[in-house]
């Protein structure tokens, strides 16, 4: 079965430090990956994408995030965290089928702190 | 564009009682999904749907229905709510299978926060 996991309920980290954000995946076959994020009281936001290539993506915000298939991991990273970074995030997984049903990690709340 | 919009953003339930949650989305987007999303757990897909006329369970589809009579809409409704459904629930859309996997990131409405007492 698929699954996401993502280790930690919170992190923490002071502005200007650099961010990472864990999520490791179990699914069969090539998987495509996402980052989400949503801020209080809203709806999810797309972030970024791995769908094949190279293994380091980049996205919105600064954010990026690595692909390292045989660690089966897709950790979110920020050289420079923003006290506005604060929010929950997901990373999510789909397999290549015609439905692109998503597969949701628990999500871990970013606090950055001033 | 108003992209994914979501009706209502708050209701209160008693056990038992009915009702229909819509979303709507503007960007002509071939697929729809429903989520619910509960403390500790992410979102769970409830139903989705990958054109008019179509709808699928997903992980999590007992005790609800859904309708997509037309392409913009999906309709997610509760016939007899318990305290279980007590959630908040996100409506998603995607391009399908036109847009290809490549360009296939889900859009999401702003949520329904609903208790059932």
């Amino acid at each position: 079965a698929q699954s996401v996991a993502q280790p930690e309920d919170q992190v923490n980290v002071a502005e200007g430090n650099p961010l990472t954000v864990k999520c490791t995946y179990s699914v069969s076959g090539n998987p495509y990956l996402f980052w989400y994020v949503q801020y209080p009281n809203r709806g999810l936001q797309f972030l970024l994408k791995y769908i094949t290539g190279d293994n380091l993506v980049k996205g919105s915000y600064g954010f990026e995030a690595e692909f390292n298939k045989s660690q089966t991991s897709f950790h979110l990273k920020k050289p420079s965290a923003l006290v506005s970074d604060s929010a929950l995030y997901f990373c999510a997984v789909t397999k290549r089928d015609s439905s692109y049903k998503l597969i949701f990690g628990s999500g871990t709340r970013l606090l950055v702190r001033p | 564009n108003a992209g994914v919009t979501q009706t209502p953003k708050f209701r209160v339930l008693k056990t038992g009682q009915s009702m229909t949650l819509l979303c709507a989305q503007d960007m002509n987007h071939e697929y729809m999904y429903w989520y619910r999303q509960d403390p500790g757990m992410g979102l769970r897909l409830i139903h989705y749907s990958v054109g008019e006329g179509t709808t699928a369970k997903g992980e999590v589809p007992d005790g609800y229905n859904v309708s997509r009579l037309k392409k913009q809409n999906f309709l997610l409704g509760l016939e007899s709510a318990a305290p279980s459904q007590t959630s908040v629930y996100f409506c998603a859309s995607s391009p399908g299978l036109a847009g290809g996997l490549r360009n296939n990131e889900q859009f999401f409405g702003p949520g329904t926060r609903l208790t059932v007492l």
